[in-house]
């Protein structure tokens, strides 16, 4: 899986867009960018992956380069329950296997 | 999706002793993992469970240390033996889905004080 590189902190406005980052420039073709979350004292939970179109659902939009070597995720109008940990992982789409965590980003929503 | 309960969700433990830890999830699942969580620090993945047959240990994990049982597709136990402070951690248990190769649920988790 490649490795990926995040901020290890962002604060953020509530209601305002937060914008969180992601590095990961030595990603493989078959690779896919997944977004998962973790509230404090919680087990993580997934948000939303991609490939190389931009995605969005009900939680978030994603936005990857046309390169594939970054991505940023967006939570539109951010709330307090949105402050947690945010992991980017890279891996191989629709295998198996287990995630690599790396450090993610400490996101703290203001009031 | 699936649903995942952990048991005991947190527990206080003397030096030397065993924990066991149950995960059990709502509906079949292929794949099952347990990942720990130490203080401060993002989730290591502990070993993939397998079922029918042994647990899959990553590098720094032993079976001895972390012996961990998948008796059918819907339940698994890890046990952290012979404990020490060092072991204080928040152990996690996952799963994929077959149905869901592209998302993986977790349980809330076993919060671990060895004293």
């Amino acid at each position: 899986d490649a490795k990926t590189t995040q901020p290890p902190s962002m604060d953020c406005a509530e209601g305002r867009a937060a914008n969180l980052p992601c590095n990961h420039s030595t990603i493989s073709g078959n690779e896919y960018v997944y977004w998962y979350r973790q509230i404090h004292s919680q087990g993580p939970q997934y948000i939303i992956h991609g490939l190389k179109n931009n995605e969005t659902n009900e939680m978030a939009s994603l936005i990857i380069t046309e390169d594939r070597k970054s991505s940023t995720l967006i939570l539109p109008h951010a709330t307090l329950r949105d402050t947690a940990v945010y992991y980017c992982i890279v891996r191989v789409g629709g295998s198996a296997r287990q995630l690599t965590f790396g450090s993610g980003t400490q996101l703290t929503v203001l009031p | 999706s699936a649903v995942i309960s952990q048991k005991p969700s947190r527990d206080i433990c003397q030096r030397g002793t065993s924990l066991t830890i149950q995960c059990q999830v709502d509906s079949q699942v292929t794949m099952m993992f347990w990942y720990r969580q130490q203080p401060g620090q993002s989730l290591t993945l502990i070993a993939t469970a397998n079922q029918g047959s042994e647990a899959t240990y990553e590098s720094g994990f032993v079976i001895d240390k972390f012996p961990i049982s998948r008796p059918n597709l819907t339940f698994s136990t890890l046990t952290v033996s012979n404990m020490s402070p060092e072991d204080s951690s928040i152990y996690l248990c996952s799963v994929q889905p077959s149905s869901s190769y592209n998302e993986q649920f977790f349980g809330p988790g076993t919060r671990l004080t060895v004293l």
